[in-house]
This record gives C-alpha cells, structure tokens and sequence, in this order.
C-alpha cells in the first residue's frame, strides 16, 4: 500500500494565486485532515473530512477550502495565496473519526512558499 | 485556552545520555496522548500513545512515556539515546471536537544527538 500520497512536495507561488495541494490515501480510512505546520507553533487542524461528502473547520481555516467527493481523495484549495500561508502542510488518515486510539497516518508533506 | 506545551524547543545530548521530553497539556476530562516523532526530511510516525489502562505506556526503539493525570502531565522518557534519534518530537492530546476526535499538537521539541 502507498499510504497517504501528497502531491506537489515543493510549491512556489506569487501573492493571490491559486492552487490546489493533492491528497489521496489507499487504506479506506473514513478521516482525512489538513495540518499545516510552522516553526514553534507544531502542527495546525486546518479542515478535515470524517467521510465523503462530510466536512469541517479545524483551527485555523480561514484561506483553506476542502472538498470529499470520493474515500480515497481529500484536495485542500488555497483560493488566494499569501504571504502568512508559506509553511509546510500535512495531510493525514485514520480508519476511524470516533475512537481515540488509532493512529494518524501522516503524508510526506508539501513545502509552499508564497511570495 | 485549550493548549498543549512542550516545555523544550532544543535539547542537545551525547549519546548514552539519558532523555526526558516535557508535555503539560490543559483539556479537562477524558484525553488520549500520543508522541510522534519526525526525522530529518520524513514525515511524522507514531511513537507511543496512551488510550487508557497502565500509565506507563512502552514505543518503539526504546522510548516510554508517563502519564500523571494529577500532573496533566505525559513525559517522554529514554534510558540511553543513540545518534539516530535525532528528530523532532511532538506531543499531542485527542480529545473529542466538532464531528470527530481531534489531535492538538504541542509545538515540537527538537533533539540533538551528539556521537
């Protein structure tokens, strides 16, 4: 199994461009979730998904837009980048959005900067 | 505010040293902690998690954690680092939020293992 697939690793953008950061994992997992992680700050919940069609604000969305047509995919769009959205951004899986044991599966991660 | 610290940004030890990472965390109530560990250019990795039952809860390579529900307090603890453990570790608290358990990260504690 791949896992948790994300894709582009490294993204340069100029201020009020868009695009999309790819997220897809092969495992069925019914929770899916965008962090964004910055220099002593740890990881951010941006949004995350607890199945198709379902989802929902983390801390710090505003900027973010998300979508869950499908299990396997779980897109986070930047409508219009800035400056302040420069981090590295993580997506991650579970199997399950109610149990508190399971693991977070985590993907390799994007480095975006935003100029 | 809801909140998880990670008293230590940087710790710098020699190998065979002996290793205690502080995490306090706020949340009243029932809670799951968990330790993830990211090494140079990968990505997260679960490193041990606390659920319920024993206290003194056993990882991977070695490494154990605490908790002390009166101290609201989960250390990570390892008798002798080796070079190779070398990353940035992160504690982080589950605890129900919106439509699914959520994890809070801490803000990361970066360690240096000097061969």
């Amino acid at each position: 199994n791949a896992g948790v697939t994300q894709t582009p690793k490294f993204q340069v953008l100029k201020t009020g461009q868009s695009m999309t950061l790819q997220c897809a994992q092969d495992m069925n997992h019914e929770y899916m979730s965008w962090y964004r992680q910055d220099p002593g700050m740890g990881l951010r919940l941006i949004h995350y998904s607890v199945g198709a069609g379902i989802t929902d604000q983390g801390e710090v969305p505003n900027g973010y837009n998300v979508s869950r047509s499908t299990t396997e995919d779980f897109p986070l769009r930047l409508l219009s980048a800035a400056p302040s959205q420069t981090s590295v951004y993580f997506c991650a899986s579970r199997a399950g959005s109610y149990l508190g044991d399971e693991k977070l599966f985590f993907g390799s991660g994007t480095q975006l900067s935003v100029l | 505010a809801q909140s998880v610290s990670q008293h230590n940004h940087h710790v710098i030890l020699s190998e065979a040293a002996s290793l205690e990472l502080g995490c306090n965390y706020s949340y009243g109530g029932t809670v799951n902690l968990f330790w993830y560990v990211q090494y140079p250019g990968q990505h997260l990795q679960l490193l041990l998690k606390y659920f319920s039952g024993d206290p003194l809860v056993k990882g991977i390579k070695g490494f154990e954690a605490e908790f002390i529900k009166s101290k609201f307090s989960f250390n990570l603890r390892k008798p002798s680092v080796q070079w190779s453990d070398t990353a940035e570790y992160f504690c982080a608290v589950g605890k129900f939020s919106g439509s699914a358990r959520q994890l809070t990260f801490g803000s990361g504690t970066q360690l240096t293992v000097l061969p």
